[in-house]
């Protein structure tokens, strides 16, 4: 079965740049999840879409911005990137909403030098 | 405000033993719980989920999970551990309101042989 798929799996990014991260959900699902893992931690909810609207938001930085286009892919753009962003990012998918199951995918992780 | 607790960072268990890995959760009203499984360098897979309709949970790979309203716990079992058992675990609650997971801390299994 067709899972989620995120690009790129490693990022290595200097301070200041900015990334772009990829995600692309499972066929016929339409809500799109961000989180962020820092060393050693749980998955922290960043933000998420539903049929190409925001619905609902987390901690995610004013410097973070992302959006779910009309393929229902998202992107996740990282601007003034931070030592402390160095984290793994994933994204998951579901249909219509968070009480279907999430399904993540593999993750991108990021170093910020 | 919702939060779940697993109690233990790290489990170690012998091949074949019992595997019990503890999740509590405080919220009013009865959340939705998850229990997700982490490999090393790998992405979130869900190992089950509770919504209401069972108390008693199986999920995947010979796990199961108890939803205990009275002590708003949601433990996780596996009558004999294999090796290959050994990961992150982590519990995860969503309210019907919200889009985000909100995990718990995670905790590591180890499975000596």
């Amino acid at each position: 079965a067709a899972g989620v798929i995120q690009s790129p799996r490693h990022l290595i990014k200097e301070k200041r740049e900015t990334a772009t991260l990829k995600c692309y959900p499972i066929p016929r699902h339409d809500t799109v999840y961000w989180y962020q893992q820092g060393p050693g931690q749980d998955p922290q909810f960043l933000i998420s879409f539903y049929e190409k609207m925001q619905s609902d938001k987390g901690s995610i930085p004013d410097r973070f911005s992302a959006q779910q286009f009309s393929d229902y892919h998202s992107e996740l753009n990282m601007s003034s990137l931070e030592l402390g962003d160095s984290a793994l990012y994933f994204c998951a998918s579901s249909l219509e909403s968070a009480q279907e199951t999430q399904y993540f995918g593999p993750g991108t992780r990021l170093l910020v030098l | 405000a919702q939060s779940v607790t697993q109690l233990g960072s790290h489990v170690s268990v012998s091949e074949g033993a019992l595997v019990l890995l503890r999740c509590n959760y405080s919220s009013s009203v009865p959340p939705y719980l998850f229990w997700y499984v982490q490999y090393p360098n790998q992405g979130l897979q869900l190992l089950l989920k509770y919504t209401s309709a069972a108390t008693l949970v199986k999920g995947i790979n010979g796990f199961e999970a108890e939803f205990k309203k009275s002590e708003t716990s949601f433990h996780l079992t596996k009558p004999s551990a294999h090796m290959s058992d050994a990961a992150e675990y982590f519990c995860a609650v969503n309210l019907s309101w919200t889009d985000k997971l909100i995990f718990g801390t995670g905790t590591r299994l180890q499975v000596f042989p």
